[in-house]
């Protein structure tokens, strides 16, 4: 079954802080992988896509990574900001018109 | 400028009303979808149109149901909702199929309360 997990769970961080946030996949045949950033109560906003050819990302201050190989993918934040307190979902994309697979999210808090 | 914009944001309905929720988009994107998300849990597809062409994931209670009139709008009718059906619900739209890279976007979603 294709499957898309998230570490951590949950995350704490000081303000100014860089992290980064885990996501391991099992879909195949793989077409693409997003991450997205979900505030509480609102919609996901897409950050990046990558493709299988990509290893890495950036948009701002968050950077995902890929690893087709390992099926891995990563997205660091850098000089956290308050703002960036929300949910943020690993979604994959198995090559071929069937669903996406979310993955459950790590939810990130940044306290000052 | 909103491209997707989901009405009401919250929505209270009583266990076995019929209820409906809306969705519009300025993108004139061909896909849009609907989403059920519960508390600390992944979104999950209940149903997609392509154009016209509906798609309705086999998961998907038969309580839930969808029309899309034109390109613009989609609704997501639930006939008699549960209080398992409590829960978010998010629209979303892409140009094209998610295997071909395109952009999926989101509405803010709407809350919706079974009392």
């Amino acid at each position: 079954k294709n499957q898309v997990e998230q570490s951590p769970q949950s995350l704490i961080i000081l303000e100014g802080k860089n992290c980064t946030l885990q996501c391991n996949y099992t879909v195949s045949p793989f077409s693409n992988l997003r991450w997205y950033k979900q505030d509480t109560g609102r919609g996901p906003v897409s950050l990046t896509i990558m493709t299988f050819s990509e290893n890495t990302k950036s948009n701002g201050r968050y950077t995902a990574t890929l690893d087709a190989d390992t099926k891995q993918s990563s997205l660091h934040i850098t000089a956290s900001q308050l703002s960036d307190s929300a949910s943020y979902i690993c979604v994959v994309s198995e090559a071929g018109n069937t669903p996406l697979v979310f993955g459950k999210g790590t939810r990130l808090s940044v306290i000052a | 400028d909103a491209m997707v914009i989901q009405n009401p944001r919250y929505q209270v309905t009583q266990f076995g009303k019929p209820v409906t929720l809306s969705c519009s988009q300025t993108l004139n994107h061909n896909v849009m979808y609907w989403y059920q998300q519960k508390s600390s849990q992944a979104p999950k597809l209940l149903f997609h149109y392509y154009d016209k062409d509906f798609n309705n994931e086999a998961d998907t209670p038969d309580n839930f149901q969808s029309r899309r009139p034109n390109t613009s709008f989609c609704f997501l009718d639930i006939r008699s909702p549960g209080l398992g059906d409590a829960a978010m619900y998010l629209c979303a739209t892409s140009r094209d199929h998610w295997a071909k890279n395109y952009e999926q976007y989101f509405g803010p979603g709407t809350r919706l309360t079974v009392t």
